[in-house]
Parts: structure tokens; sequence; C-alpha cells
């Protein structure tokens, strides 16, 4: 049974490109979560999506917007990169109603680093 | 800033020791969860302990939560080399929806 399966594992952008990052949940997982985690850091929460719908969001720009298709997978996309984008980004799959009881489950991330 | 902090940042010790670690949140919480992160990679779920519980255990791992003081403890018992790596609690506050909070990590280097 598959993980979370992000891509690409790196990536290296100049600042004002755009980017997106893919994320394939957890089999049977109907909720992805986007994670910003900074060298050093615990990880920041970006928003989540259920059901196509951004269910909440955290405090980022309108820079960083994303996407969820009916087969669950998502996409993040971040306009105008900053220097400060730089980071290790992470997706993680839940199942709506377990969220109580279950933990998340992450994958491996995608380290972006804008140059 | 974040909800949650741990604490030491940094822990090192001998394999076989015990490796403690605390974290302490602000607000109401529905649940605390503890994750582990090896090298700047995914992070893997270890426990999750719901605000009705007082302690848990998995494996060598104990949790203990204390609502009153808005924090939480993990002891990983019999430390070996490849526990090697950072550990961070995270809450899903009552008032927060579905989103998990987590502190800065403490990282744990055990020597063998």
């Amino acid at each position: 049974d598959a993980g979370v399966t992000q891509s690409p594992t790196h990536l290296i952008k100049t600042r004002g490109q755009q980017v997106t990052l893919r994320c394939s949940p957890k089999s049977g997982h109907d909720t992805v979560s986007w994670y910003q985690q900074a060298l050093g850091q615990g990880p920041q929460f970006i928003f989540q999506y259920y059901e196509e719908e951004e269910r909440q969001r955290g405090n980022f720009p309108d820079r960083f917007s994303g996407h969820q298709f009916p087969n669950y997978s998502s996409e993040l996309n971040v306009n105008a990169l900053l220097l400060g984008d730089s980071a290790l980004y992470l997706c993680a799959s839940s199942l709506a109603n377990g969220v109580l009881n279950y933990g998340y489950t992450f994958g491996s991330g995608t380290r972006l680093t804008v140059v | 800033s974040q909800q949650g902090e741990e604490d030491p940042q940094a822990l090192s010790i001998q394999e076989g020791e015990n490796a403690t670690m605390n974290c302490s949140y602000k607000t109401s919480i529905n649940n605390l969860q503890w994750y582990r992160q090896n090298s700047g990679r995914g992070l893997v779920h270890l426990i999750l302990i719901r605000s009705n519980e007082r302690e848990k255990h998995s494996g060598r791992l104990r949790v203990t939560l204390d609502t009153s003081k808005k924090s939480s403890s993990l002891l990983i018992t019999a430390s070996r080399a490849a526990d090697t790596a950072s550990y961070f609690c995270a809450q899903r506050a009552k008032a927060a929806g579905n989103k998990l909070t987590f502190g800065g990590g403490t990282r744990v280097l055990v020597k063998p």
C-alpha cells in the first residue's frame, strides 16, 4: 500500500518564477494538507483540501494556491517566487472522519531552492 | 509564531539511555501528536494522544499529557542509534479546525 507520494524531490527556481508541486495521498485518504518547513524549524500549515475545495488556510499570501482533483491528488502552486520561499514542502494526507483519532501520513517532501 | 515549543532544542545521549523531551502549547486541544523526522525528509507519525487521555504507550515510546499545564512529554526508552532524528509535537487545537500546529522540534543524537 503506497504512502504519500510527492514530486519532484528537488527543484531549483529563479526569483519571480512560478512552481507547481504535486502530491498523491495515501490510498483511502480523502484530505490533503500542505506544509512549509524552513531549515531548522517546524512545519507551518499552508492549507488543506477536501472534496476539491480549500477547507482551511494558514497565514500564507495569495501567491500560494492549490488544487485537489477528483482522485484526491493535489497540487501546490507558488507564484512570483521569493528567496524566502526556499524550504521543504510537505504534503500530508488523512481521512476526513478520522482526524480526531489518527495521525497524518506525510510524504518525503519537495526541497525547493529559489535563487 | 508557532503554537508550541519543544524542550530541549537538542539532546545528545548514549545508546541504551532514555531520552525525554517536552512540549508546551497554548490553547485547548483535541489531540496532540508526536512525529519523527530523519535528515530533513518526511515526518513519520509516532503516537497520538487525545485530550481526555493522560498516558499512552507504543513500543519503546511513552507519551504523557497534562492538559492543566498544557504540556506533553515523549520518552524513548533504551535508545538506539537509529532513533537519531528530530522529534516534533503537533497540536490539533479545538479552535483551529483540522490543521496541525507544530513546535520547533527536539534534535536527538544517539551515540553508539
